[in-house]
């Protein structure tokens, strides 16, 4: 089946430290979306990336995805306390209307 | 923004019983649902898709006699665990895709099962 793999696992960071996560496929993704899951609570959808090479930004969090559509990233600047918990990307493959999400990114900020 | 409820939120149950986990769409129409199961500081791992009025698509290693997925109605599916082992105590979560041209899946709220 599909792999998404996701690095690295864990990330402690300084409040005010930037934070980057990354997410690669064996397989050329359709489009990838990318989730943040505090402790105890459920998958939340923070963002979409369709086209190759795209670009996105909500405030303090940049999004990329790759030119072959098989990596991603997800950057955060001068991260805060609210930052904290999972983030997770989640690929789909084209043609299949499912997707398989990355191992995770557990984000600890410390203040 | 578009709701899916799940429920119960976690339940205990005994080995050899079964649990019905049930999600619901509460403002949109889901014409399929996902589920996943997600063990404690593991990602979601996808267990099947839920087809309105059709029969569930299974992912592979996934026992669609153990899980049985039920969707006949465009705003309900249901997960049941039959014949319920410790092993099978887990977070079970499902997701619905709200709108394909946006992207994103909203998620229910995930039930926590215990076998004991």
């Amino acid at each position: 089946g599909q792999q998404v793999m996701q690095i690295p696992q864990y990330q402690h960071v300084q409040e005010g430290e930037d934070f980057t996560t990354y997410c690669n496929s064996s397989t050329t993704l359709s489009n990838i979306q990318w989730y943040k899951q505090r402790p105890g609570g459920h998958p939340v959808f923070l963002i979409q990336l369709v086209k190759s090479g795209e670009v996105k930004k909500q405030k303090r969090l940049t999004f990329q995805f790759g030119e072959a559509k098989k990596n991603s990233s997800l950057h955060i600047t001068a991260t805060q306390t609210t930052d904290v918990g999972t983030y997770f990307c989640a690929g789909i493959r084209y043609n299949f209307n499912k997707f398989y999400f990355g191992s995770g990114t557990k984000l600890n900020v410390k203040p | 923004g578009a709701v899916v409820s799940q429920h119960p939120s976690w339940v205990i149950c005994k080995s050899g019983t079964s649990v019905k986990i049930e999600c619901r769409s509460l403002d949109f129409q889901a014409t399929t649902m996902f589920w996943y199961r997600q063990f404690p500081k593991q990602s979601l791992m996808l267990m099947a898709t839920s087809n309105e009025g059709s029969k569930a698509t299974y992912e592979q290693g996934v026992e669609k006699d153990k899980f049985l997925i039920n969707h006949a109605s465009l705003t309900l599916s249901t997960l049941t665990v039959t014949s319920a082992h410790p092993e099978d105590s887990s977070f079970y979560i499902c997701s619905a895709e709200v709108d394909r041209s946006l992207g994103g899946y909203t998620f229910g709220s995930g039930t926590r099962l215990t076998v004991v």
